[in-house]
């Protein structure tokens, strides 16, 4: 069975400054994608970032980016110059291609201080 | 406004009684489905359908009963609610395979609680 892996329950950053959540995943496919939800205050779910497993080269939306390490099953998020409104519970997610059930890690709480 | 919408946001009632909460996207997807965040924000699914038909059906108790009768509402009723069922309940929607990667558009959640 598929997990996900997120081993930082909180993380706290300085406003401007740069964060990086870690998640690692367990699985046997070959093609699969991978996404960072977002999930403030509102409790509104929100796509950050997605990630193609046969893509070597790591998604950048913005400020946000991944470091995808497929050999070692690692999909890390960078938050640069960090804002206020970033802080928020994030979610990793994992779907392996053409299934419908997603996966998603146990979140990190993301403080940011101003 | 394009959106997942469900209803209500936030119910509130007794151990025993019986609820439905209702879904319906606008998207145009096909898939559909149903999850549960407990007190720990840990995100589960419950259910997903396909084009009205039941294609994920995790290990949930039978109180809980999809309906979906078309591919653009997805409902859940809950029988004989029990303390434990307060979560919030969020519902979600994605496009074909092959489009957007099974990417999950969520609905704004249902807060429920049971006294």
């Amino acid at each position: 069975a598929q997990t996900v892996t997120q081993s930082q329950p909180e993380m706290s950053v300085q406003e401007a400054e740069t964060v990086t959540l870690s998640c690692t995943y367990d699985t046997s496919e070959s093609d699969y994608y991978l996404f960072w939800y977002k999930q403030p205050p509102s409790r509104q779910m929100i796509l950050v970032i997605r990630q193609e497993a046969y893509k070597q080269q790591n998604a950048t939306e913005n400020r946000f980016s991944v470091n995808f390490q497929k050999a070692a099953k690692s999909f890390s998020l960078k938050i640069s110059d960090s804002q206020l409104g970033d802080a928020a519970m994030y979610f990793c997610a994992y779907v392996a291609g053409g299934y419908q059930k997603v996966t998603f890690g146990t979140g990190t709480k993301l403080q940011v201080i101003p | 406004d394009t959106a997942v919408s469900q209803t209500p946001k936030y119910l509130v009632t007794q151990m025993g009684n019986d609820k439905s909460i209702k879904c319906e996207q606008n998207l145009g997807h096909d898939t559909m489905y149903w999850y549960k965040q407990d007190s720990k924000k840990f995100l589960k699914i419950m259910f997903s359908y396909n084009n009205k038909e039941l294609i994920i059906n995790e290990t949930v108790p039978n109180r809980f009963s999809p309906k979906s009768p078309d591919k653009a509402h997805l409902n859940l009723h809950i029988n004989s609610l029990e303390l434990g069922d307060s979560a919030v309940y969020f519902c979600a929607s994605s496009p074909p395979r092959g489009v957007s990667y099974n990417e999950q558009f969520f609905g704004p959640g249902t807060r429920l609680t049971v006294l």
